[in-house]
């Protein structure tokens, strides 16, 4: 079975500063991963995926992260963050080549930035 | 403009009520997903479905059931509602793929949040 670990359920920080938020997964198999952030009262949306290829992915607004299979993470990265990051941050998997498409949620985490 | 939609986005109604959320996808997408997400936790998923007339529970049990007659349009129905259904509820739509760059990404709703008194 699939799951995902996200270490820190909140991550404060100051505007400008740099922010990495964890994600760690565990399967049997290989897998597609994602990001998403969700906005107050909002939905969710697509930051970044890995789905093959280069191990570094780059996303929607200036953030990034690196899938590192041999330590089965995939940590969420930006240099310098603004007031308007502030939101909750999913990671996720699903299992590569499913049938299912159905995403493993991990718990989020709260990037709080401060002024 | 394709999106995915969800109505009512507020909803407060009293215990043994039947209720339908609604939610609909202009993107012709196959997939679709109903999730719940509770005040600082996870996203569970508790229906989906791949096409006309397949639907599947997902991994909560859920009291709730859906239909699926459109392609477009997937509601969530609550017979009789209860203070544990409050919640957030997210409805999400995917194309199946057969590799590339779509592959598995799920487009979201902006979410009903239901209370139940």
């Amino acid at each position: 079975a699939q799951s995902v670990t996200q270490l820190d359920s909140q991550v404060p920080v100051f505007e400008e500063a740099p922010v990495e938020l964890r994600c760690n997964y565990s399967s049997s198999v290989s897998v597609y991963l994602f990001w998403y952030v969700q906005y107050p009262n909002q939905g969710l949306q697509l930051l970044l995926k890995y789905l093959s290829g280069s191990t570094l992915v780059k996303g929607i607004n200036g953030f990034e992260a690196e899938f590192n299979k041999s330590q089965t993470s995939f940590h969420l990265r930006k240099p310098s963050v603004h007031i308007s990051d502030t939101a909750e941050y999913f990671c996720a998997v699903s299992d590569y080549g499913g049938a299912t498409n159905k995403l493993i949620f991990g718990t989020g985490t709260l990037l709080a930035v401060q002024p | 403009e394709a999106d995915i939609y969800q109505t009512p986005r507020y909803l407060v109604i009293g215990t043994g009520k039947k209720i339908t959320l609604e939610c609909s996808q202009t993107m012709g997408h196959d997939k679709m997903y109903w999730y719940q997400q509770d005040p600082g936790m996870e996203l569970h998923l508790i229906h989906y479905s791949y096409g006309v007339n397949s639907t599947e529970k997902g991994d909560l049990s859920s009291e709730s059931t859906v239909s699926r007659i459109r392609t477009e349009h997937f509601p969530l129905t609550l017979e009789s509602a209860r203070p544990s259904h409050t919640s957030q509820y997210l409805c999400a739509s995917s194309d199946s793929g057969t590799g590339g760059s779509s592959y598995n990404e799920q487009f979201f709703g902006p979410g009903t949040r239901l209370t139940v008194l």
